[in-house]
């Protein structure tokens, strides 16, 4: 059973398009975050959220809305993507904030490619 | 600003010989540091972690030190095996509350 899983794996579209991506966790964490990888492997958080409260916000345009409708789901919508938005996706999720090691657990990631 | 750094220019080692990886900070003062491997196409893996008050840590052929005075974080992968290419990411968090920053990451290639 995968741990976290995210969908879709691969997504090309045009600029001015919206899209969503998809996150499950199934390892009962609390908290769960989307991450941005570029083209220089650099991971920036990007949201966190903790039993449905967003509790990270970094500065992201606001084209970017993540929605949380049970502490085992986070997804993504992108409205009007542009050229820049191109990047890997990473979902994560550890346990709750305070308690264990705060290791994350990642997804495969979903590669977003804006023509 | 506060700042992780890693060796961005890969490294390539023997079969057999020891990497060593190097995790720089500034303008933290993490309670912990975390070390992850990232293959091509994949999500980082969570190996291993030191805290604070902890000067080593070792995991199979894996060694993590932690000098909170240099601010610096050394990644020793002994007996390296060519399984063991891959990208090998740092990562701080403040507290158990605060976020995970990563560093970019260092490339290490061990050849037959």
């Amino acid at each position: 059973d995968t741990a976290v899983s995210q969908t879709p794996k691969y997504l090309v579209t045009q600029m001015g398009n919206d899209k969503s991506i998809k996150c499950e966790q199934n390892l009962g964490h609390d908290t769960m975050y989307w991450y941005k990888q570029d083209s220089k492997k650099f991971l920036k958080i990007m949201f966190s959220y903790n039993n449905k409260e967003l509790i990270i916000n970094e500065t992201v345009p606001n084209r970017f809305s993540p929605k949380s409708p049970d502490k085992a789901h986070l997804n993504l919508h992108i409205n009007s993507l542009e050229l820049g938005d191109s990047a890997v996706y990473f979902c994560a999720s550890s346990q709750d904030r305070g308690v264990g090691t705060g290791e994350l657990f990642f997804g495969e990631g979903s590669r977003l490619t804006v023509l | 600003s506060q700042k992780i750094e890693q060796n961005s220019e890969a490294l390539n080692i023997q079969e057999g010989k020891t990497a060593t990886l190097t995790c720089n900070y500034t303008n933290y003062s993490p309670a912990y540091l975390q070390w992850y491997r990232q293959d091509p196409g994949r999500g980082p893996v969570f190996l291993l972690l030191i805290r604070e008050n902890e000067k080593e840590k070792r995991k199979e052929r894996l060694k993590v030190t932690f000098d909170t005075t240099l601010k610096q974080s050394l990644f020793h992968i002994t007996a390296s095996q060519p399984a063991d290419s891959a990208t090998y990411l740092c990562a701080l968090r403040p507290d158990s509350w605060g976020k995970l920053q990563f560093g970019a990451g260092t490339q290490v290639v061990v050849t037959p």
